[in-house]
């Protein structure tokens, strides 16, 4: 079975900063990989994802994210972090040919003026 | 595209009631939608699968008959918490993917705040 996991359960950054948010996974079988951001009391947001192709992967707010499949990683990351970037990040993956989704713990980001 | 509307984004039930949340796909249909719960600070849990016009699919230690969940419609399912109980607070979250393609994801809904008091 494959599970996820997210190193870091908090990462307080300094706004304009950089971050990286740390995602590794174990399955036996090809993936696909996401991350989804949650904001207070709402559902999840589909930050990007990598299904095949350029192993690197750029969200519209400026997040990017990189399988490497010996690593079994696929971190997230941002240059500059902005305080509307507060928020909690899930990694997931799903089994290719499957539905389920299974979900990192979470890291709770927090941007600091 | 592909938006999941959850309703009603809170609800404050009494013990021993029952609280109906609805999950509904507005611009696509959804063969299969999902429910999860969330605990504070913890990551989502999934409860079951919902198949349209068949039984769903209860994940390992999930009571089948505290969360009856049904799914009629192509484009509508509901997750009954029946006799809520204090334990059953939570934040409760549908999902929902075009099916045949995983351009947009899985969409969430906004999810649904269970307080039983």
């Amino acid at each position: 079975a494959q599970s996820v996991t997210q190193l870091d359960s908090q990462v307080p950054v300094f706004e304009e900063a950089p971050v990286e948010l740390r995602c590794n996974y174990s399955s036996s079988v090809s993936v696909y990989l996401f991350w989804y951001v949650q904001y207070p009391n709402q559902g999840l947001q589909l930050l990007l994802k990598y299904l095949s192709g350029s192993t690197l992967v750029e969200s519209i707010n400026g997040f990017e994210a990189e399988f490497n499949k010996s690593q079994t990683s696929f971190h997230l990351r941002k240059p500059s972090v902005h305080i509307s970037d507060t928020a909690e990040y899930f990694c997931a993956v799903m089994l290719r040919g499957a539905q389920k989704l299974v979900f990192g713990q979470g890291t709770r980001l927090t941007i600091n003026p | 595209g592909a938006v999941v509307s959850q309703h009603p984004s809170r609800v404050i039930c009494k013990s021993g009631t029952s609280v109906k949340i609805e999950c509904r796909s507005l611009d696509f249909q959804a063969t299969t939608m999902f429910w999860y719960r969330q605990f504070p600070k913890q990551s989502l849990m999934l409860m079951a699968t919902s198949n349209e016009g068949s039984k769903a699919t209860y994940e390992q230690g999930v009571e089948k008959d505290k969360f009856l969940i049904n799914h009629a419609s192509l484009t509508l399912s509901t997750l009954t918490v029946t006799s809520a109980h204090p334990e059953d607070s939570s934040f409760y979250i549908c999902s929902a993917r075009v099916t045949g393609t995983l351009d947009y994801g899985y969409t969430f809904g906004s999810g649904t705040r269970l307080t039983v008091v």
